[in-house]
């Protein structure tokens, strides 16, 4: 079965300043990598996704995310945050042809700091 | 109305009581499921409806009781609730579940349980 760790629950950056959240992964077969984005008192948003094309995705709102198969890695990027990125991000997997099965990480909250 | 909505937004409700939880995706899309969200826990799926059939059930108590009528809408009837069953639930539609589409969340309904 598949699963999901995202280290650090909540992350704090300045604005103007990297923002580099983590997801880990496993699964049996080369899965489906997913990025959503929750504001508050919203449902989730998706970011980006890896489905087995290019391995560095890009999303909306500058955000981008590469897929390392060989650190089981898809860590979301972005060069330069903004007060509108504090929010809460999660992670998800699923296995082709079991795709109902989507299962998500704990999640990230990121703070931006002015 | 576009996208995936729900309602109502927010219920509160006594352990006794009897209510039903809405959403519609104007999407078409043919894959639907609701998905429960905890304070300090991930995103747990409850339920997963493809073609109108429930596909996938996880061992989710009967005081939790989905209906899908048709591929736009799904119902999770509520009855003798539990404090512990107060969370935000979110409800989302896919095309197909192969896992390569993406899921299409509504806003969820914050649920009280008193």
């Amino acid at each position: 079965a598949q699963s999901v760790t995202q280290l650090g629950s909540h992350v704090s950056v300045s604005e103007g300043a990297l923002v580099l959240l983590r997801c880990n992964y496993s699964s049996s077969v080369p899965p489906y990598l997913f990025w959503y984005v929750q504001y508050p008192n919203q449902g989730l948003q998706l970011l980006l996704k890896y489905t087995s094309a290019a391995t560095l995705v890009k999303g909306i709102n500058g955000f981008e995310a590469e897929f390392k198969k060989s650190e089981t890695s898809f860590h979301l990027t972005k060069p330069s945050a903004h007060m509108s990125d504090a929010a809460e991000y999660f992670c998800a997997v699923t296995e082709p042809n079991y795709g109902q099965n989507f299962v998500f990480g704990p999640g990230t909250r990121l703070s931006v700091l002015p | 109305e576009t996208g995936v909505t729900q309602t109502p937004r927010h219920l509160v409700m006594g352990m006794t009581n009897k209510k039903s939880l809405k959403c519609e995706q104007h999407l078409g899309h043919n894959a639907m499921y609701w998905y429960k969200q905890s304070a300090k826990k991930p995103l747990e799926l409850m339920f997963v409806y493809s073609l109108e059939e429930r596909v996938e059930n996880n061992s989710v108590p009967s005081r939790f009781s989905p209906e899908c009528p048709n591929s736009s809408h799904l119902f999770l009837h509520l009855h003798t609730l539990q404090p512990e069953d107060s969370a935000l639930y979110l409800c989302a539609s896919s095309q197909g579940t192969s896992g390569r589409g993406e899921q299409f969340f509504g806003p969820g309904t914050r649920l009280t349980v008193l």
